[in-house]
């Protein structure tokens, strides 16, 4: 289907549980994004990855956080101990290589540490 | 690095009259993509226009509208005839040409249409 998978729509975690997100990109998307967006609205890039391989991972918070995009199997992205600021909606999106298109994005997973 | 600066917090129009919100964006690089995003209160993200800054015509999508000034670094949307279901965050967006590269983001516009 033409659309960005992700799951859970909702997740809620007690602080210092762990939580995993899902994403299954569009067929044929071989870039894939993560975002983070706070309740301020801003939209914090995490990693990307062209295939299974990491492209830039610059806003990724190294000590807790973690993703993989593995041939086969959905995206994830990992987060060990989640924090009370981890509270956002994550964004996976998903892009055609070599294209002026803009990303599709999925609909996100609101994740709550309580 | 790339930065993307959205200088209106909020913005109101009257519904069938038009609006224009603005972005400005600093970046080194001659070529590149530039993107208003949509983001109604459901939180889906829907791609409203891009623009190839290598290409000087504005691009045009029925009622949406950019005009792009690539030397004073400007991006801005006009929405003609505004209609109710206009009313949303728009976010402006910067994505370089090399690989996987991120989209930067603007913070943000909240558009209001007033009956």
């Amino acid at each position: 289907g033409e659309e960005v998978a992700q799951t859970p729509k909702h997740l809620v975690r007690g602080e210092g549980q762990k939580a995993k997100l899902y994403c299954a990109p569009i067929k044929g998307h071989s870039y894939v994004f993560w975002y983070q967006q706070v309740l301020k609205n801003e939209f914090k890039f995490l990693i990307s990855f062209q295939n299974e391989n990491v492209f830039d991972e610059t806003g990724m918070p190294k000590e807790r956080f973690s993703a993989k995009c593995l041939p086969n199997s959905p995206c994830s992205l990992e987060i060990q101990a989640t924090k009370l600021e981890d509270s956002a909606v994550y964004f996976c999106a998903s892009s055609r290589p070599g294209t002026a298109y803009g990303y599709t994005f999925g609909s996100g997973t609101r994740l709550t540490v309580v | 690095a790339q930065t993307v600066t959205q200088s209106q917090p909020e913005m109101s129009v009257q519904e069938a009259e038009t609006v224009t919100l603005s972005c400005t964006y600093d970046t080194s690089e001659s070529d590149y993509y530039l993107f208003w995003y949509k983001q109604p209160p459901s939180r889906q993200m829907i791609l409203v226009i891009r623009q190839e800054a290598y290409k000087q015509q504005n691009a045009t999508e029925n009622r949406f509208s950019v005009n792009f000034q690539k030397a004073a670094k400007s991006f801005s949307l006009k929405i003609s005839d505004s209609q109710l279901g206009d009313a949303a965050m728009y976010f402006c967006a910067y994505r370089g040409i090399q690989g996987a590269q991120k989209l930067v983001f603007g913070q943000g516009t909240r558009l209001t249409i007033n009956p």
